[in-house]
């Protein structure tokens, strides 16, 4: 079955640090790939997406690039800011059926000092 | 007005009862969907439903049942509630385009079973 395995956490960075949190995943497909991010006390909202292939998705300062030789979806910025504390989730979606559900990954808590 | 909306928001409850969380979006979409969070495991895919007469167990349906009483609502119920079903839940809505489908979710609702 499908599945996705992020780095633990918490990572704990000083503002403007540069962040990365890994992102690997196991489909049985050719999946779509997403990060959702949860801000305390908040549902997840989607932070950005890629559907094929060396696609990058940016949004927020934040990237990440599909790369389906590794199997992976690294989540990087370059200058976190406190406001950036929140878990986040990689996920993927198996869409060779059409009726496709979400497999997330167990979150990484990203908490940034002033 | 938020899009995707959950009742109650907080619930404590005893061992056996029964229980109903209820979902409400206004994005005119027709897949919905009930997850649980649970510290370290990430989401879990409860029940999902593609349209009003279709409904799907997902990973861990055991102990829940679900109702699509319209295309907007979608209500997940606990017939006889026990402690290990204390978690917060989200529902969440997407309108099925494919490789780029995109969920949204509500705002969760924290319940404890004493």
């Amino acid at each position: 079955g499908d599945s996705v395995t992020q780095m633990e956490g918490p990572v704990t960075l000083s503002e403007e640090a540069f962040l990365t949190i890994n992102c690997t995943y196991t489909a049985t497909g050719y999946p779509s790939l997403f990060w959702y991010v949860q801000y305390p006390g908040e549902g997840l909202q989607l932070l950005l997406k890629a559907t094929k292939a060396d696609d990058k998705g940016s949004n927020k300062g934040f990237e990440a690039t599909y790369r389906k030789e590794t199997t992976s979806f690294h989540l990087e910025k370059g200058s976190v800011q406190v406001s950036d504390s929140a878990v986040y989730f990689c996920a993927l979606s198996d869409n060779d059926s059409g009726y496709s559900t979400l497999t997330f990954g167990k979150g990484t808590m990203l908490l940034v000092s002033p | 007005d938020a899009d995707v909306t959950q009742t109650p928001r907080n619930r404590i409850t005893k061992t056996g009862k029964r229980i109903m969380l209820e979902c409400s979006q206004t994005k005119g979409h027709d897949r919905m969907y009930w997850y649980r969070q649970d510290p370290g495991l990430g989401l879990r895919l409860i029940y999902y439903s593609f349209d009003v007469k279709d409904i799907n167990k997902g990973e861990i349906s055991d102990g829940y049942s679900v109702s699509r009483q319209a295309q907007a609502k979608f209500s997940l119920s606990l017939e006889s509630a026990i402690p290990n079903q204390t978690a917060l839940y989200f529902c969440a809505t997407s309108d099925g385009t494919g490789r780029t489908d995109t969920q949204y979710f509500g705002p969760g609702t924290r319940l404890t079973v004493l």
